[in-house]
């Protein structure tokens, strides 16, 4: 079965760190790019960041650009979010997904079940 | 960024009913626009990808069209399981999401 599953998120205060972790099971990890994306409590769907299959290509939301990392260890089918100054409007409920392509991103075909990370004093 | 403008933002139909939800783009973005289903508490699932192609275990009622800047989503036969969210994407260039549309039914 194909399989997300994130973890890492928690209560940070204004300007910390976090470091959000997803780990796959079920499909060729290495084989396909992939994306976090976030949901504000009552809002709509934003998309953060980007990787290639190999790692090789990142791409960021401008929201993001400075402050957060995507990054991924193929040998361990997982993908990080290293996210820091988080502010208050970072404080969603982060989706890892699976793009249909290696390369770049396409379509996301598989979500885990998102992870909440809440920026508040 | 290219803007994407969804419309209805919600709206009210019947079930049997044939529904229809347009996206607009900023800019032409050919035909990457896909579209997700989200339902309350739960993660997005893909419906549309590439404009008009059914995502593997999508049932038929669903379908895409459009190229350039305007696209649709129809769901041919409302049924009670389709009460949900449902949002456009491009990936034409860096991915946004249109604003959603909530579909209830009556």
């Amino acid at each position: 079965e194909v399989q997300l599953l994130e973890s890492g998120g928690g209560l940070v205060q204004p300007g910390g760190s976090l470091r959000l972790s997803c780990e796959a099971s079920g499909f060729t990890f290495s084989s396909y790019a992939m994306s976090w994306v976030r949901q504000a409590p009552g809002k709509g769907l934003e998309w953060v960041s980007g990787i290639s299959g190999s790692g090789g290509r990142t791409y960021n939301a401008d929201s993001v650009k400075g402050r957060f990392t995507i990054s991924r260890d193929n040998s361990k089918n997982t993908l990080f979010l290293q996210m820091n100054s988080l502010r208050a409007e970072d404080t969603a409920v982060y989706y890892c997904a699976k793009d249909q392509e290696m390369a770049t991103i396409v379509a996301l075909d598989i979500w885990g079940q998102g992870t909440m990370v809440t920026v508040s004093s | 960024d290219i803007q994407m403008t969804q419309s209805p933002s919600s709206l009210s139909a019947s079930v049997g009913d044939r529904v229809t939800i347009t996206c607009r783009a900023s800019q032409s973005i050919s035909s990457y626009l896909n579209w997700y289903q989200q339902k309350p508490g739960k993660a997005p699932n893909l419906l549309i990808y590439a404009a008009s192609s059914l995502q593997s275990g999508v049932p038929s009622r669903f379908s895409g069209g459009g190229s350039g800047t305007d696209f649709t989503l129809t769901i041919s036969s409302l049924q009670p399981e389709d009460s949900a969210t449902y949002y456009c994407q491009q990936t034409y260039t860096t991915p946004t999401f249109g604003g959603g549309t909530k579909v209830e039914i009556k």
